[in-house]
């Protein structure tokens, strides 16, 4: 069975503080999908990022990176300097080679104080 | 290149009546997904299809839900004889494949009066 688990219900960081989400996932397959999308207060679902399970190279994106390490299942996402405009829900998922579904975890909603 | 388009945004219902959420996926993309967000909850998968197949329903309830995707025309969610448990926020998403990244739509958000 698959699962992803994002153990951080809720994080608050100051304005211009780097904070790191942490994604832990769970499956058999070894080909797989990971991804990041963010759901900011207007409720939309805005995709990040996707990550192919044969690939483990860390990816920098503006203030965004994201470490995959299969190690540990884990792929964790950080924002540097965060701003105001971070705060929403964030939610990793996985999918398998069939595609069809994606297993979202229970996100994690960051609020980011001015 | 317009995004995945639902609609309503909005809907309201009262108990027992059936509500009908509509979802055009991105241009070129053919597998569309259907989600249901609970307050304070992630998602839930419910039902993957193409063009005219259901690929894949495991998540859908047995009773008063269905879902299609006709050769022509948006995607439909239909739920029959709503109940308050109904009440949730619906996202569609569309891909081009089935392995790459979904785009997701503004949501719907049911209330059941």
């Amino acid at each position: 069975a698959q699962k992803v688990t994002q153990a951080q219900t809720e994080i608050s960081v100051v304005e211009k503080e780097d904070v790191t989400l942490d994604c832990v996932y769970e499956t058999r397959d070894t080909t797989y999908y990971l991804f990041w999308y963010k759901q900011p207060p207007s409720g939309e679902l805005v995709f990040l990022i996707r990550r192919n399970s044969f690939d483990e190279q860390n990816e920098i994106s503006g203030r965004y990176s994201w470490n995959f390490q299969k190690s540990t299942s884990s792929f964790n996402f950080t924002i540097t300097a965060s701003q105001v405009v971070d705060s929403a829900v964030y939610f990793c998922a996985l999918s398998l080679n069939t595609g069809n579904q994606f297993y979202f975890g229970t996100g994690t909603s960051l609020t980011v104080i001015p | 290149n317009a995004g995945v388009m639902q609609n309503p945004r909005h809907l309201v219902r009262r108990r027992g009546q059936e509500a009908r959420l509509r979802c055009s996926p991105m241009k070129g993309h053919s597998h569309v997904y259907w989600y249901r967000q609970l307050p304070e909850e992630g998602l839930k998968f419910m039902v993957y299809l193409q063009k005219e197949n259901i690929i894949d329903e495991s998540g859908m309830p047995k009773e008063r839900f269905s879902a299609e995707f006709p050769k022509e025309g948006p995607s439909i969610l239909r739920i029959q004889q709503v109940v308050r448990g109904d009440s949730a926020a619906y996202f569609c998403a569309s891909s081009q494949i089935p392995t790459a990244e979904a785009f997701f739509g503004q949501g719907t958000r049911l209330t059941v009066v």
